[in-house]
């Protein structure tokens, strides 16, 4: 069984630029996740996903960050302008359902360094 | 938010030695998680606990979810070289809140030969 897929598997780029992350989750998962993890730290949730539909985007800065997932399947994360501070790794996960593997399946994430 | 505080941060053991880290919260959790992740690696779920006092086992691991729901704890046995790696405890709220698992900062484990 293939894993969740991500790419670009790394990103530098400067502040103020736009940059995009694509996650292509487990065949069969219904629920997506998008976490950040700063150096040193645990991941943090950003945004979850039922199918195309949000559950939870609490902790996501909507002011910059947006994300997507068009057809229930593939997620994209943009980041829109990025500051210094969102230097971090980007981690995909995907689960079954929310009652069922809620524990989620991680992808290898995406390291972003914003210069 | 909720907050969860592993300890300790680091640990530097040699191998064959047995480790014991654990997870304390703020709050109470309806499940709790252990994962572990290797450099340029996602995390990788170990144990999943789902009842107070519950006490789960998995090779040479072994998990448990504290009685008051508040706290867990992670024994690795007899550690070999590739359980080098960063560990992590995650908690679930349950509820309405499935799914948002809230991780604790990590205890990086390193092992000599």
């Amino acid at each position: 069984e293939a894993g969740v897929a991500q790419s670009p598997r790394y990103k530098i780029i400067e502040k103020r630029q736009s940059v995009a992350f694509w996650c292509n989750p487990i065949s069969g998962h219904a629920t997506l996740y998008w976490y950040q993890q700063i150096l040193g730290q645990g991941p943090k949730l950003l945004i979850q996903f039922q199918n195309n539909g949000v559950v939870d985007d609490s902790q996501l800065p909507k002011d910059r960050f947006s994300a997507e997932r068009l057809k229930g399947v593939d997620s994209t994360l943009k980041i829109q302008p990025a500051k210094l501070e969102d230097s971090a790794v980007y981690l995909c996960a995907s689960s079954l359902g929310m009652a069922s593997g809620i524990y989620g399946f991680f992808g290898p994430g995406t390291r972003l360094t914003v210069l | 938010g909720q907050q969860l505080n592993q300890s300790p941060q680091s640990m530097f053991i040699q191998e064959g030695e047995d480790v014991s880290m654990n997870c304390t919260s703020s709050s109470i959790f309806n499940t709790w998680l252990w994962y572990k992740q290797d450099p340029g690696e996602g995390p990788v779920l170990l144990i999943a606990l789902y009842k107070a006092g519950e006490l789960t086992s998995n090779g040479r691991l072994t998990a448990q979810f504290g009685i008051t729901r508040k706290d867990s704890f992670l024994n690795i046995s007899a550690s070999i070289p590739s359980d080098v790696g960063i560990y992590f405890c995650a908690g679930q709220p349950g509820g309405t809140s499935y799914g948002k698992l809230t991780f604790g900062q990590g205890t990086i484990l390193t092992v000599h030969p």
